[in-house]
This record gives structure tokens, C-alpha cells and sequence, in this order.
């Protein structure tokens, strides 16, 4: 079946920039998630990109998709005390919102001063 | 604001009892949704997707006499944890798709259980 893996934790400097990895088995995905969640709370949706695309930039936010090595990424541009929290990378292989989506198993960034 | 609520965010139940959790769209309809659980410190696991008018549909290993899905309209689907146990605590998750962007869910705020 679909199986989505990343690191389970990372600690970068704040002001530093931020790369959390991602690897999925599913050549068939069509959209790839990043998605947050704080402490107690539910899910925010960061970003996502489309499988047909390379990168996708948003503000602090940059995602590199290697299609090839079934490869994603999420890159925080000057980390904040604000972005701690644990990511999920997430994949569909579906092309509409109602197709199911598989999480990996976040990865839980901490901020150092 | 939220576009997708759950109900209730927290309930504390006795081993043997059956806990009732809603998922509600707000303001659009949902013919489709979906149910999660997350383990402390670990990753979502989706349960069933919820069809409304119809039988959901479970995934391996997930026992739908235990995990009872009813999706009796297009704004509410309900996750009925029956005779509970310790083990079931958990946090609970629904989504439904976007209305308006085919890329996306919505997901609900979470439902967080505590069988004692």
C-alpha cells in the first residue's frame, strides 16, 4: 500500500532556515501536502503542490518535488519561535478533494534561540 | 473561520460505554468524508471514508462493528466508538473535501477521547 515516511524530529536555530524531508511510495500521487499541526490543535493546511510540478514557492514557504526519487520537501525560510510545531507530509493520488490522503508521521520541529 | 466543527472537542467516558462524535461541514455540503485517529507523538491514520447515503468504507484493520460510521446528511457524519476501552483513547479527526478547491480538505478541530 501507499507509505509516506519522514524524519521524527528536527531543531534548527531560529532565524535559520528550515528543511524537513519527505519520501512516499506512490507513483501514482497527484497532489503532495505539507500540513501543520500545533500542540492540541487540528490540522492546518500549509502548502501543497501538484505532481507535475518541480517547486512551489509561498512566502517563507518553499516545497522541491522529485518526482523521480519520490521526494518531497518543505523549506522554512528564517525560522521563527511561531513555526514550532509538528509537519506532516501527506500525499493523494486522486484528482479531486475527495480522494482519501495519506499522512506520513510528522516530523516535530523545534526552535532554538 | 472553521468550515468544518466537531463535537464534542473532549469527552471523558467508563470502559464499556459507546461515545458518539460528530463531524459537521458548515455552510457546504459534503457527500464525502473522512475519519482519522492519531496515536500521542504519532501520525494520522485514516479509518473509513464516510459516504453519505451509503455503507462507509473502512480500512484494513479497522473494525467497522467497533467504529460505527452513519453519514445521515450532506453537513454531518458520526463516528459511534462502541463499548469503548482503554485502548480507543485517542484524538479523532474528520475532514471533508473542499467546496471549493479540488485539491484540498477541510479538516475538523479534533475530538479528543478518554476511555478510564
Amino acid at each position: 500500500g501507499e507509505d509516506v515516511e519522514q524524519s521524527l524530529f528536527l531543531s534548527v536555530r531560529e532565524g535559520d532556515s528550515s528543511v524537513i524531508n519527505c519520501t512516499y511510495t506512490d507513483s501514482s500521487s497527484t497532489y503532495l501536502y505539507w500540513y501543520k499541526q500545533e500542540p492540541g490543535a487540528g490540522l492546518q493546511l500549509l502548502t501543497y503542490i501538484f505532481s507535475n510540478m518541480d517547486m512551489k514557492q509561498d512566502q517563507r514557504l518553499t516545497v522541491l518535488l522529485n518526482k523521480k526519487d519520490k521526494h518531497l520537501s518543505l523549506r522554512i525560510a528564517d525560522t521563527q519561535t511561531g513555526d514550532s510545531a509538528i509537519y506532516f507530509c501527506a500525499e493523494s493520488s486522486g484528482y479531486s478533494s475527495a480522494s482519501k490522503i495519506i499522512f506520513g508521521s510528522g516530523t516535530r520541529l523545534s526552535i532554538r534561540p | 473561520g472553521a468550515v468544518v466543527s466537531q463535537h464534542p472537542s473532549r469527552v471523558i467516558c467508563k470502559s464499556g460505554t459507546s461515545v458518539k462524535i460528530e463531524c459537521r461541514s458548515l455552510d457546504f455540503q459534503a457527500t464525502t468524508m473522512f475519519w482519522y485517529r492519531q496515536f500521542p507523538k504519532q501520525s494520522l491514520m485514516l479509518m473509513a471514508t464516510s459516504n453519505e447515503g451509503s455503507k462507509a468504507t473502512y480500512e484494513q484493520g479497522v473494525e467497522k462493528d467497533k467504529f460505527l460510521i452513519n453519514h445521515a446528511s450532506l453537513t454531518l457524519s458520526t463516528l459511534t466508538v462502541t463499548s469503548a476501552h482503554p485502548e480507543d483513547s485517542s484524538f479523532y479527526i474528520c475532514s471533508a473535501p473542499s467546496d471549493r478547491s479540488q485539491e484540498t480538505q477541510y479538516f475538523g478541530p479534533g475530538t479528543r477521547l478518554l476511555v478510564l
